[in-house]
């Protein structure tokens, strides 16, 4: 039974260039979160979506910064002009339909994407 | 502003004394809390959760108690073990909020 999925596990970016994260959800999972966290930090909210829908974006950098969750394929964070300041582990976690987290509590996370931008 | 939030950094104990992490909220809407274990490069797993019409629940050797009137809840590991060495998230959800709120962390170190 594989759990959440998140690649790559590492990502190397200049600045200026492209990181893309993606996040496979736990089986029968519909519901999928982004956190970030920064050295030294907690892990910090920044969107949570179902399929084809962004449910909550109200952690998200206005600029730069987009997620999305089709209808097939993985969940995708995705940061346009990479600075220094976007290096940060970036973990995935879902929960399955009709539970939300505000019901339940739990939510399983992926092992995280963490990103090094030089 | 913080609406979780752990104020202790980090703890030592010995191993086979008790554990006790603290974490204070500000959110009177939160129904849920939860604990969760964090090992370096590695995910967040899931530790034990407390309804917010509970005052205690307990799981094994991890108790975790609830006082509303304060907005503070507690985690007790006893006896703490080496293994149990990792940071500890302090979380909550509930309100108008669909994800969870998730405190800085309290690195635990649980000596020999």
């Amino acid at each position: 039974n594989a759990g959440v999925m998140q690649n790559p596990r590492h990502l190397v970016r200049r600045r200026g260039q492209e990181a893309r994260l993606r996040c496979s959800p736990m089986k029968g999972h519909s519901h999928v979160y982004w956190y970030r966290q920064l050295p030294e930090e907690g892990l910090k909210f920044m969107v949570y979506l179902q399929k084809e829908n962004i449910i909550d974006e109200s952690g998200m950098p206005k600029e730069r910064f987009s997620a999305e969750f089709p209808k097939e394929g993985p969940s995708i964070l995705r940061i346009q002009q990479v600075v220094r300041g976007d290096s940060a582990a970036y973990f995935c976690a879902s929960s399955p339909p009709g539970r939300l987290a505000s019901n339940t509590g739990e939510l399983f996370f992926g092992e995280g994407s963490r990103l090094t931008v030089l | 502003d913080q609406q979780v939030k752990q104020n202790s950094p980090s703890l030592s104990v010995q191993e086979g004394r008790i554990s006790i992490l603290n974490c204070d909220y500000t959110n009177s809407m939160f129904d849920y809390f939860l604990w969760y274990k964090k090992y370096p490069a590695e995910g967040p797993t899931f530790l034990i959760s407390i309804s917010s019409i509970k005052d205690k629940n307990e799981d094994g050797r991890f108790t975790v108690f609830l006082n509303k009137s304060a907005k503070h809840l507690s985690l007790h590991i006893v006896p703490s073990q080496p293994g149990d060495s990792a940071v500890y998230f302090c979380a909550a959800s509930g309100g108008s909020q669909g994800n969870l709120i998730f405190g800085k962390g309290t690195k635990l170190s649980v000596k020999p």
